[in-house]
């Protein structure tokens, strides 16, 4: 069973303040994506990653960076907290096209994290 | 650039009653479809994909690239389907693009 696992479910920062949001998956995959969920809005990506070290921009990729040093992990960081980032954070994975056996086109989400930036 | 527009912000109908969930895609080429259910307080999960072609939870969703729609369709609706649903859409690469969802209420 694939397990997607944010390390907070609940966040509460300042203005400026740099923060993390961590994603963790023990499927192995190649693929992990962070969005933002925002009510009428629906889900937005800000980044993927397709492989370790790798990166590339989503749709609103700013005020934000991230990191994957280690396949199962991908960071999402805050530079600088405002409070138009107030959202809740999803992050999701999936495996790469073409792999036998799996479902590859399936993203698999974390349970989510709410940030509140004050 | 590709797009997935979800017409209606919330749907609410009577169970027993037919639903259907409008998702209307704009893409060139031959984009792979999605839909995903999100419960209450439950995380954000696959419902169905058209090159299934199945029928899960009583929901069935057909590609219509004439009309470039994916809607999702149940003939009697449950309580329990009430939830957020999103359509997806993956055109050639490996990464969604979502439409803002639908809420559906089923009424008792």
């Amino acid at each position: 069973d694939v397990k997607v696992t944010q390390s907070s479910r609940y966040l509460v920062k300042r203005t400026g303040e740099k923060v993390f949001l961590e994603c963790v998956q023990d499927m192995d995959h190649e693929n992990m994506f962070w969005y933002r969920q925002d009510p009428g809005l629906g889900l937005r990506l800000i980044y993927f990653s397709y492989d370790v070290k790798m990166k590339e921009k989503g749709d609103i990729p700013e005020g934000y960076s991230v990191s994957r040093e280690k396949k199962e992990r991908f960071s999402l960081i805050l530079e600088s907290a405002s409070t138009n980032q107030t959202s809740m954070y999803l992050c999701a994975s999936s495996q790469l096209p073409g792999t036998s056996g799996t479902s590859t086109d399936t993203q698999y989400f974390g349970p989510g994290t709410r940030l509140t930036v004050l | 650039a590709q797009r997935v527009t979800q017409p209606e912000k919330l749907l609410s109908v009577f169970k027993g009653a037919p639903v259907e969930l409008k998702c209307n895609y704009s893409y060139s080429g031959s984009p792979e479809l999605f839909w995903y259910v999100q419960y209450s307080r439950q995380r954000l999960q696959l419902l169905l994909r058209h090159i299934s072609r199945e029928s899960i939870k009583g929901f069935t969703a057909d590609l219509n690239k004439g009309e470039t729609s994916f809607h999702l369709k149940k003939p009697f609706a449950q309580e329990e389907d009430s939830a957020m649903y999103y359509c997806a859409l993956r055109a050639g690469s490996y990464q969604l693009t979502f439409g803002k969802g639908t809420k559906l209420s089923v009424i008792p």
